[in-house]
């Protein structure tokens, strides 16, 4: 049973409508991370959560928010999708300090048509 | 802003090669870690190095995090086609919690 799991794992939207991503994780970690992931710009962090109800942004937030209303489920909304969203998102869990490493799931691989 | 700058960006070899990818910055970073991710997956973890001067090594792996914390190679002995795959690095800039900062990476892929 994988301790972190993405859905949907592929979503095709059309632009201006809302998205929402789901990230569960069953390893009971603090902290939680959306990524995206696009050819020449790398991994870029897009809000992370250090508790329940405790988030803070990341290098490129516009356009998103984010919830985290229980330890194992964060959301990432995607208000009015554009074109430029289209990517692979990528959650990651951790449980924090510099020497533990993240968890990733799997992606989801988001198209705004 | 801290920036991880990866080389080579691609690489291609036979397998049995041996070969050396490379992370740079100019900030000091508290801990590196280099990821390897698949098509289609998400990064997995291969090692953390937190002390100036370590080695690491997972097999045919060898990690090495510089003295002044400020770089970090990769470097793998007889390469095999499983290991091809996009090497990441990612850096952590304080001693306590701190997001990471991610690499572009290097894409390395090992034929037969």
């Amino acid at each position: 049973d994988a301790g972190i799991t993405q859905s949907p794992r592929h979503k095709v939207t059309e632009t201006g409508t809302p998205v929402t991503l789901r990230c569960h994780q069953t390893e009971n970690h603090r902290y939680m991370y959306w990524y995206r992931q696009d050819p020449g710009h790398g991994l870029r962090l897009i809000h992370y959560s250090y508790g329940v109800k405790d988030t803070d942004k990341g290098e490129v937030s516009d356009g998103y928010s984010v919830s985290r209303s229980k330890t194992e489920d964060f959301l990432l909304t995607l208000e009015s999708a554009t074109s430029s969203q289209t990517s692979v998102y990528f959650c990651a869990i951790s449980e924090g300090g510099r020497y533990y490493g993240y968890t990733f799931g799997s992606g989801t691989r988001l198209t705004v048509v | 802003t801290q920036l991880l700058e990866q080389s080579p960006q691609f690489l291609s070899i036979q397998e049995g090669e041996n070969l050396t990818v490379y992370c740079n910055s100019s900030s000091v970073f508290s801990s590196l870690q280099w990821y390897r991710q698949e098509p289609g997956e998400g990064p997995v973890l291969l090692v953390t190095v937190v002390t100036g001067g370590e080695v690491k090594k997972l097999k045919r792996l060898t990690f090495q995090f510089g003295d002044a914390r400020k770089d970090s190679s990769l470097h793998i002995t007889a390469a095999q086609p499983g290991d091809t795959g996009l090497y990441l690095c990612a850096g952590g800039v304080n001693s306590g919690y701190s997001t990471l900062t991610f690499g572009k990476g290097t894409m390395l892929l090992v034929s037969p």
